[in-house]
């Protein structure tokens, strides 16, 4: 069974860079049928697309944060990375890893439980 | 690109039958089949109940359905039971992807 698991830390400083990774087991992140995105969720709010990345690096984002957010990917590892720069309060969220199936159809079919990111000084 | 809009609760009695709308536009919704929807109890992560407008993944009940018309796509559940209770989100690829606000059923 595919699992997909968040880590980082859970606070971050206004201004500063928040740095999460996701490790994904029970399955290769190097499979050319599947993207890996980031999304996350401000309290008592909707979700959000950061943005997905394909094993071979290939990346794409949300327009509103392509000028903040990067997405790395590491297969020998069997993970994938969020960094966000200069952040402030309203990047206060909970943030989900996912699978993308992205071929002819399009849909996250596995999450991760998700983390709680607090930007606070 | 706006996120799609969806009320923002809904209700029903067990054994009735309820539907989300999400609304988009001509450029996302309306073109694209690649609307989706996913169920979100607290705490917990998202889970996918519908992809491509109509599509069931294995597992999830045929009492969920999805629909579209025009620029507004739709989540039925029927026969409603107490663990549907839940908040649902909508999401539409167009190049790039939108969610809706969510909506939370509530199950009287």
């Amino acid at each position: 069974q595919l699992q997909l698991q968040e880590s980082g830390p859970g606070l971050v400083k206004p201004s500063e860079t928040l740095s999460l990774t996701c490790t994904v087991s029970g399955g290769s992140i190097s499979s050319s049928s599947y993207y890996w995105g980031w999304i996350r969720q401000p309290p008592g709010k909707g979700l959000e697309w950061i943005g997905s990345i394909f094993y071979s690096g290939t990346t794409y984002y949300n327009p509103s944060l392509k000028s903040r957010a990067t997405l790395s990917v590491d297969t020998s590892k069997n993970q994938f990375s969020l960094i966000l720069i200069s952040v402030t309060a309203a990047d206060t969220a909970v943030y989900f890893c996912a699978r993308l199936y992205r071929y002819g159809e399009y849909y996250f079919d596995y999450w991760g439980q998700g983390t709680l990111v607090t930007v606070t000084s | 690109q706006s996120a799609l809009t969806q009320p923002r609760s809904v209700s029903g009695s067990p054994g009735q039958s309820v539907t989300i709308s999400c609304t988009g536009t001509s450029s996302d919704v309306g073109t694209y089949n690649h609307v989706s929807w996913y169920q979100q109890h607290p705490g917990k992560a998202p889970k996918l109940m519908i992809y491509d407008v109509t599509k069931r993944p294995s597992g999830v009940p045929d009492r969920f359905s999805g629909s579209r018309s025009g620029n507004t796509a739709s989540l039925t559940i029927s026969g409603l039971q107490a663990e549907d209770e839940a908040d649902y989100s909508c999401c539409s690829y167009a190049g790039s992807v939108l969610f809706g606000g969510g909506t939370k059923l509530t199950v009287l």
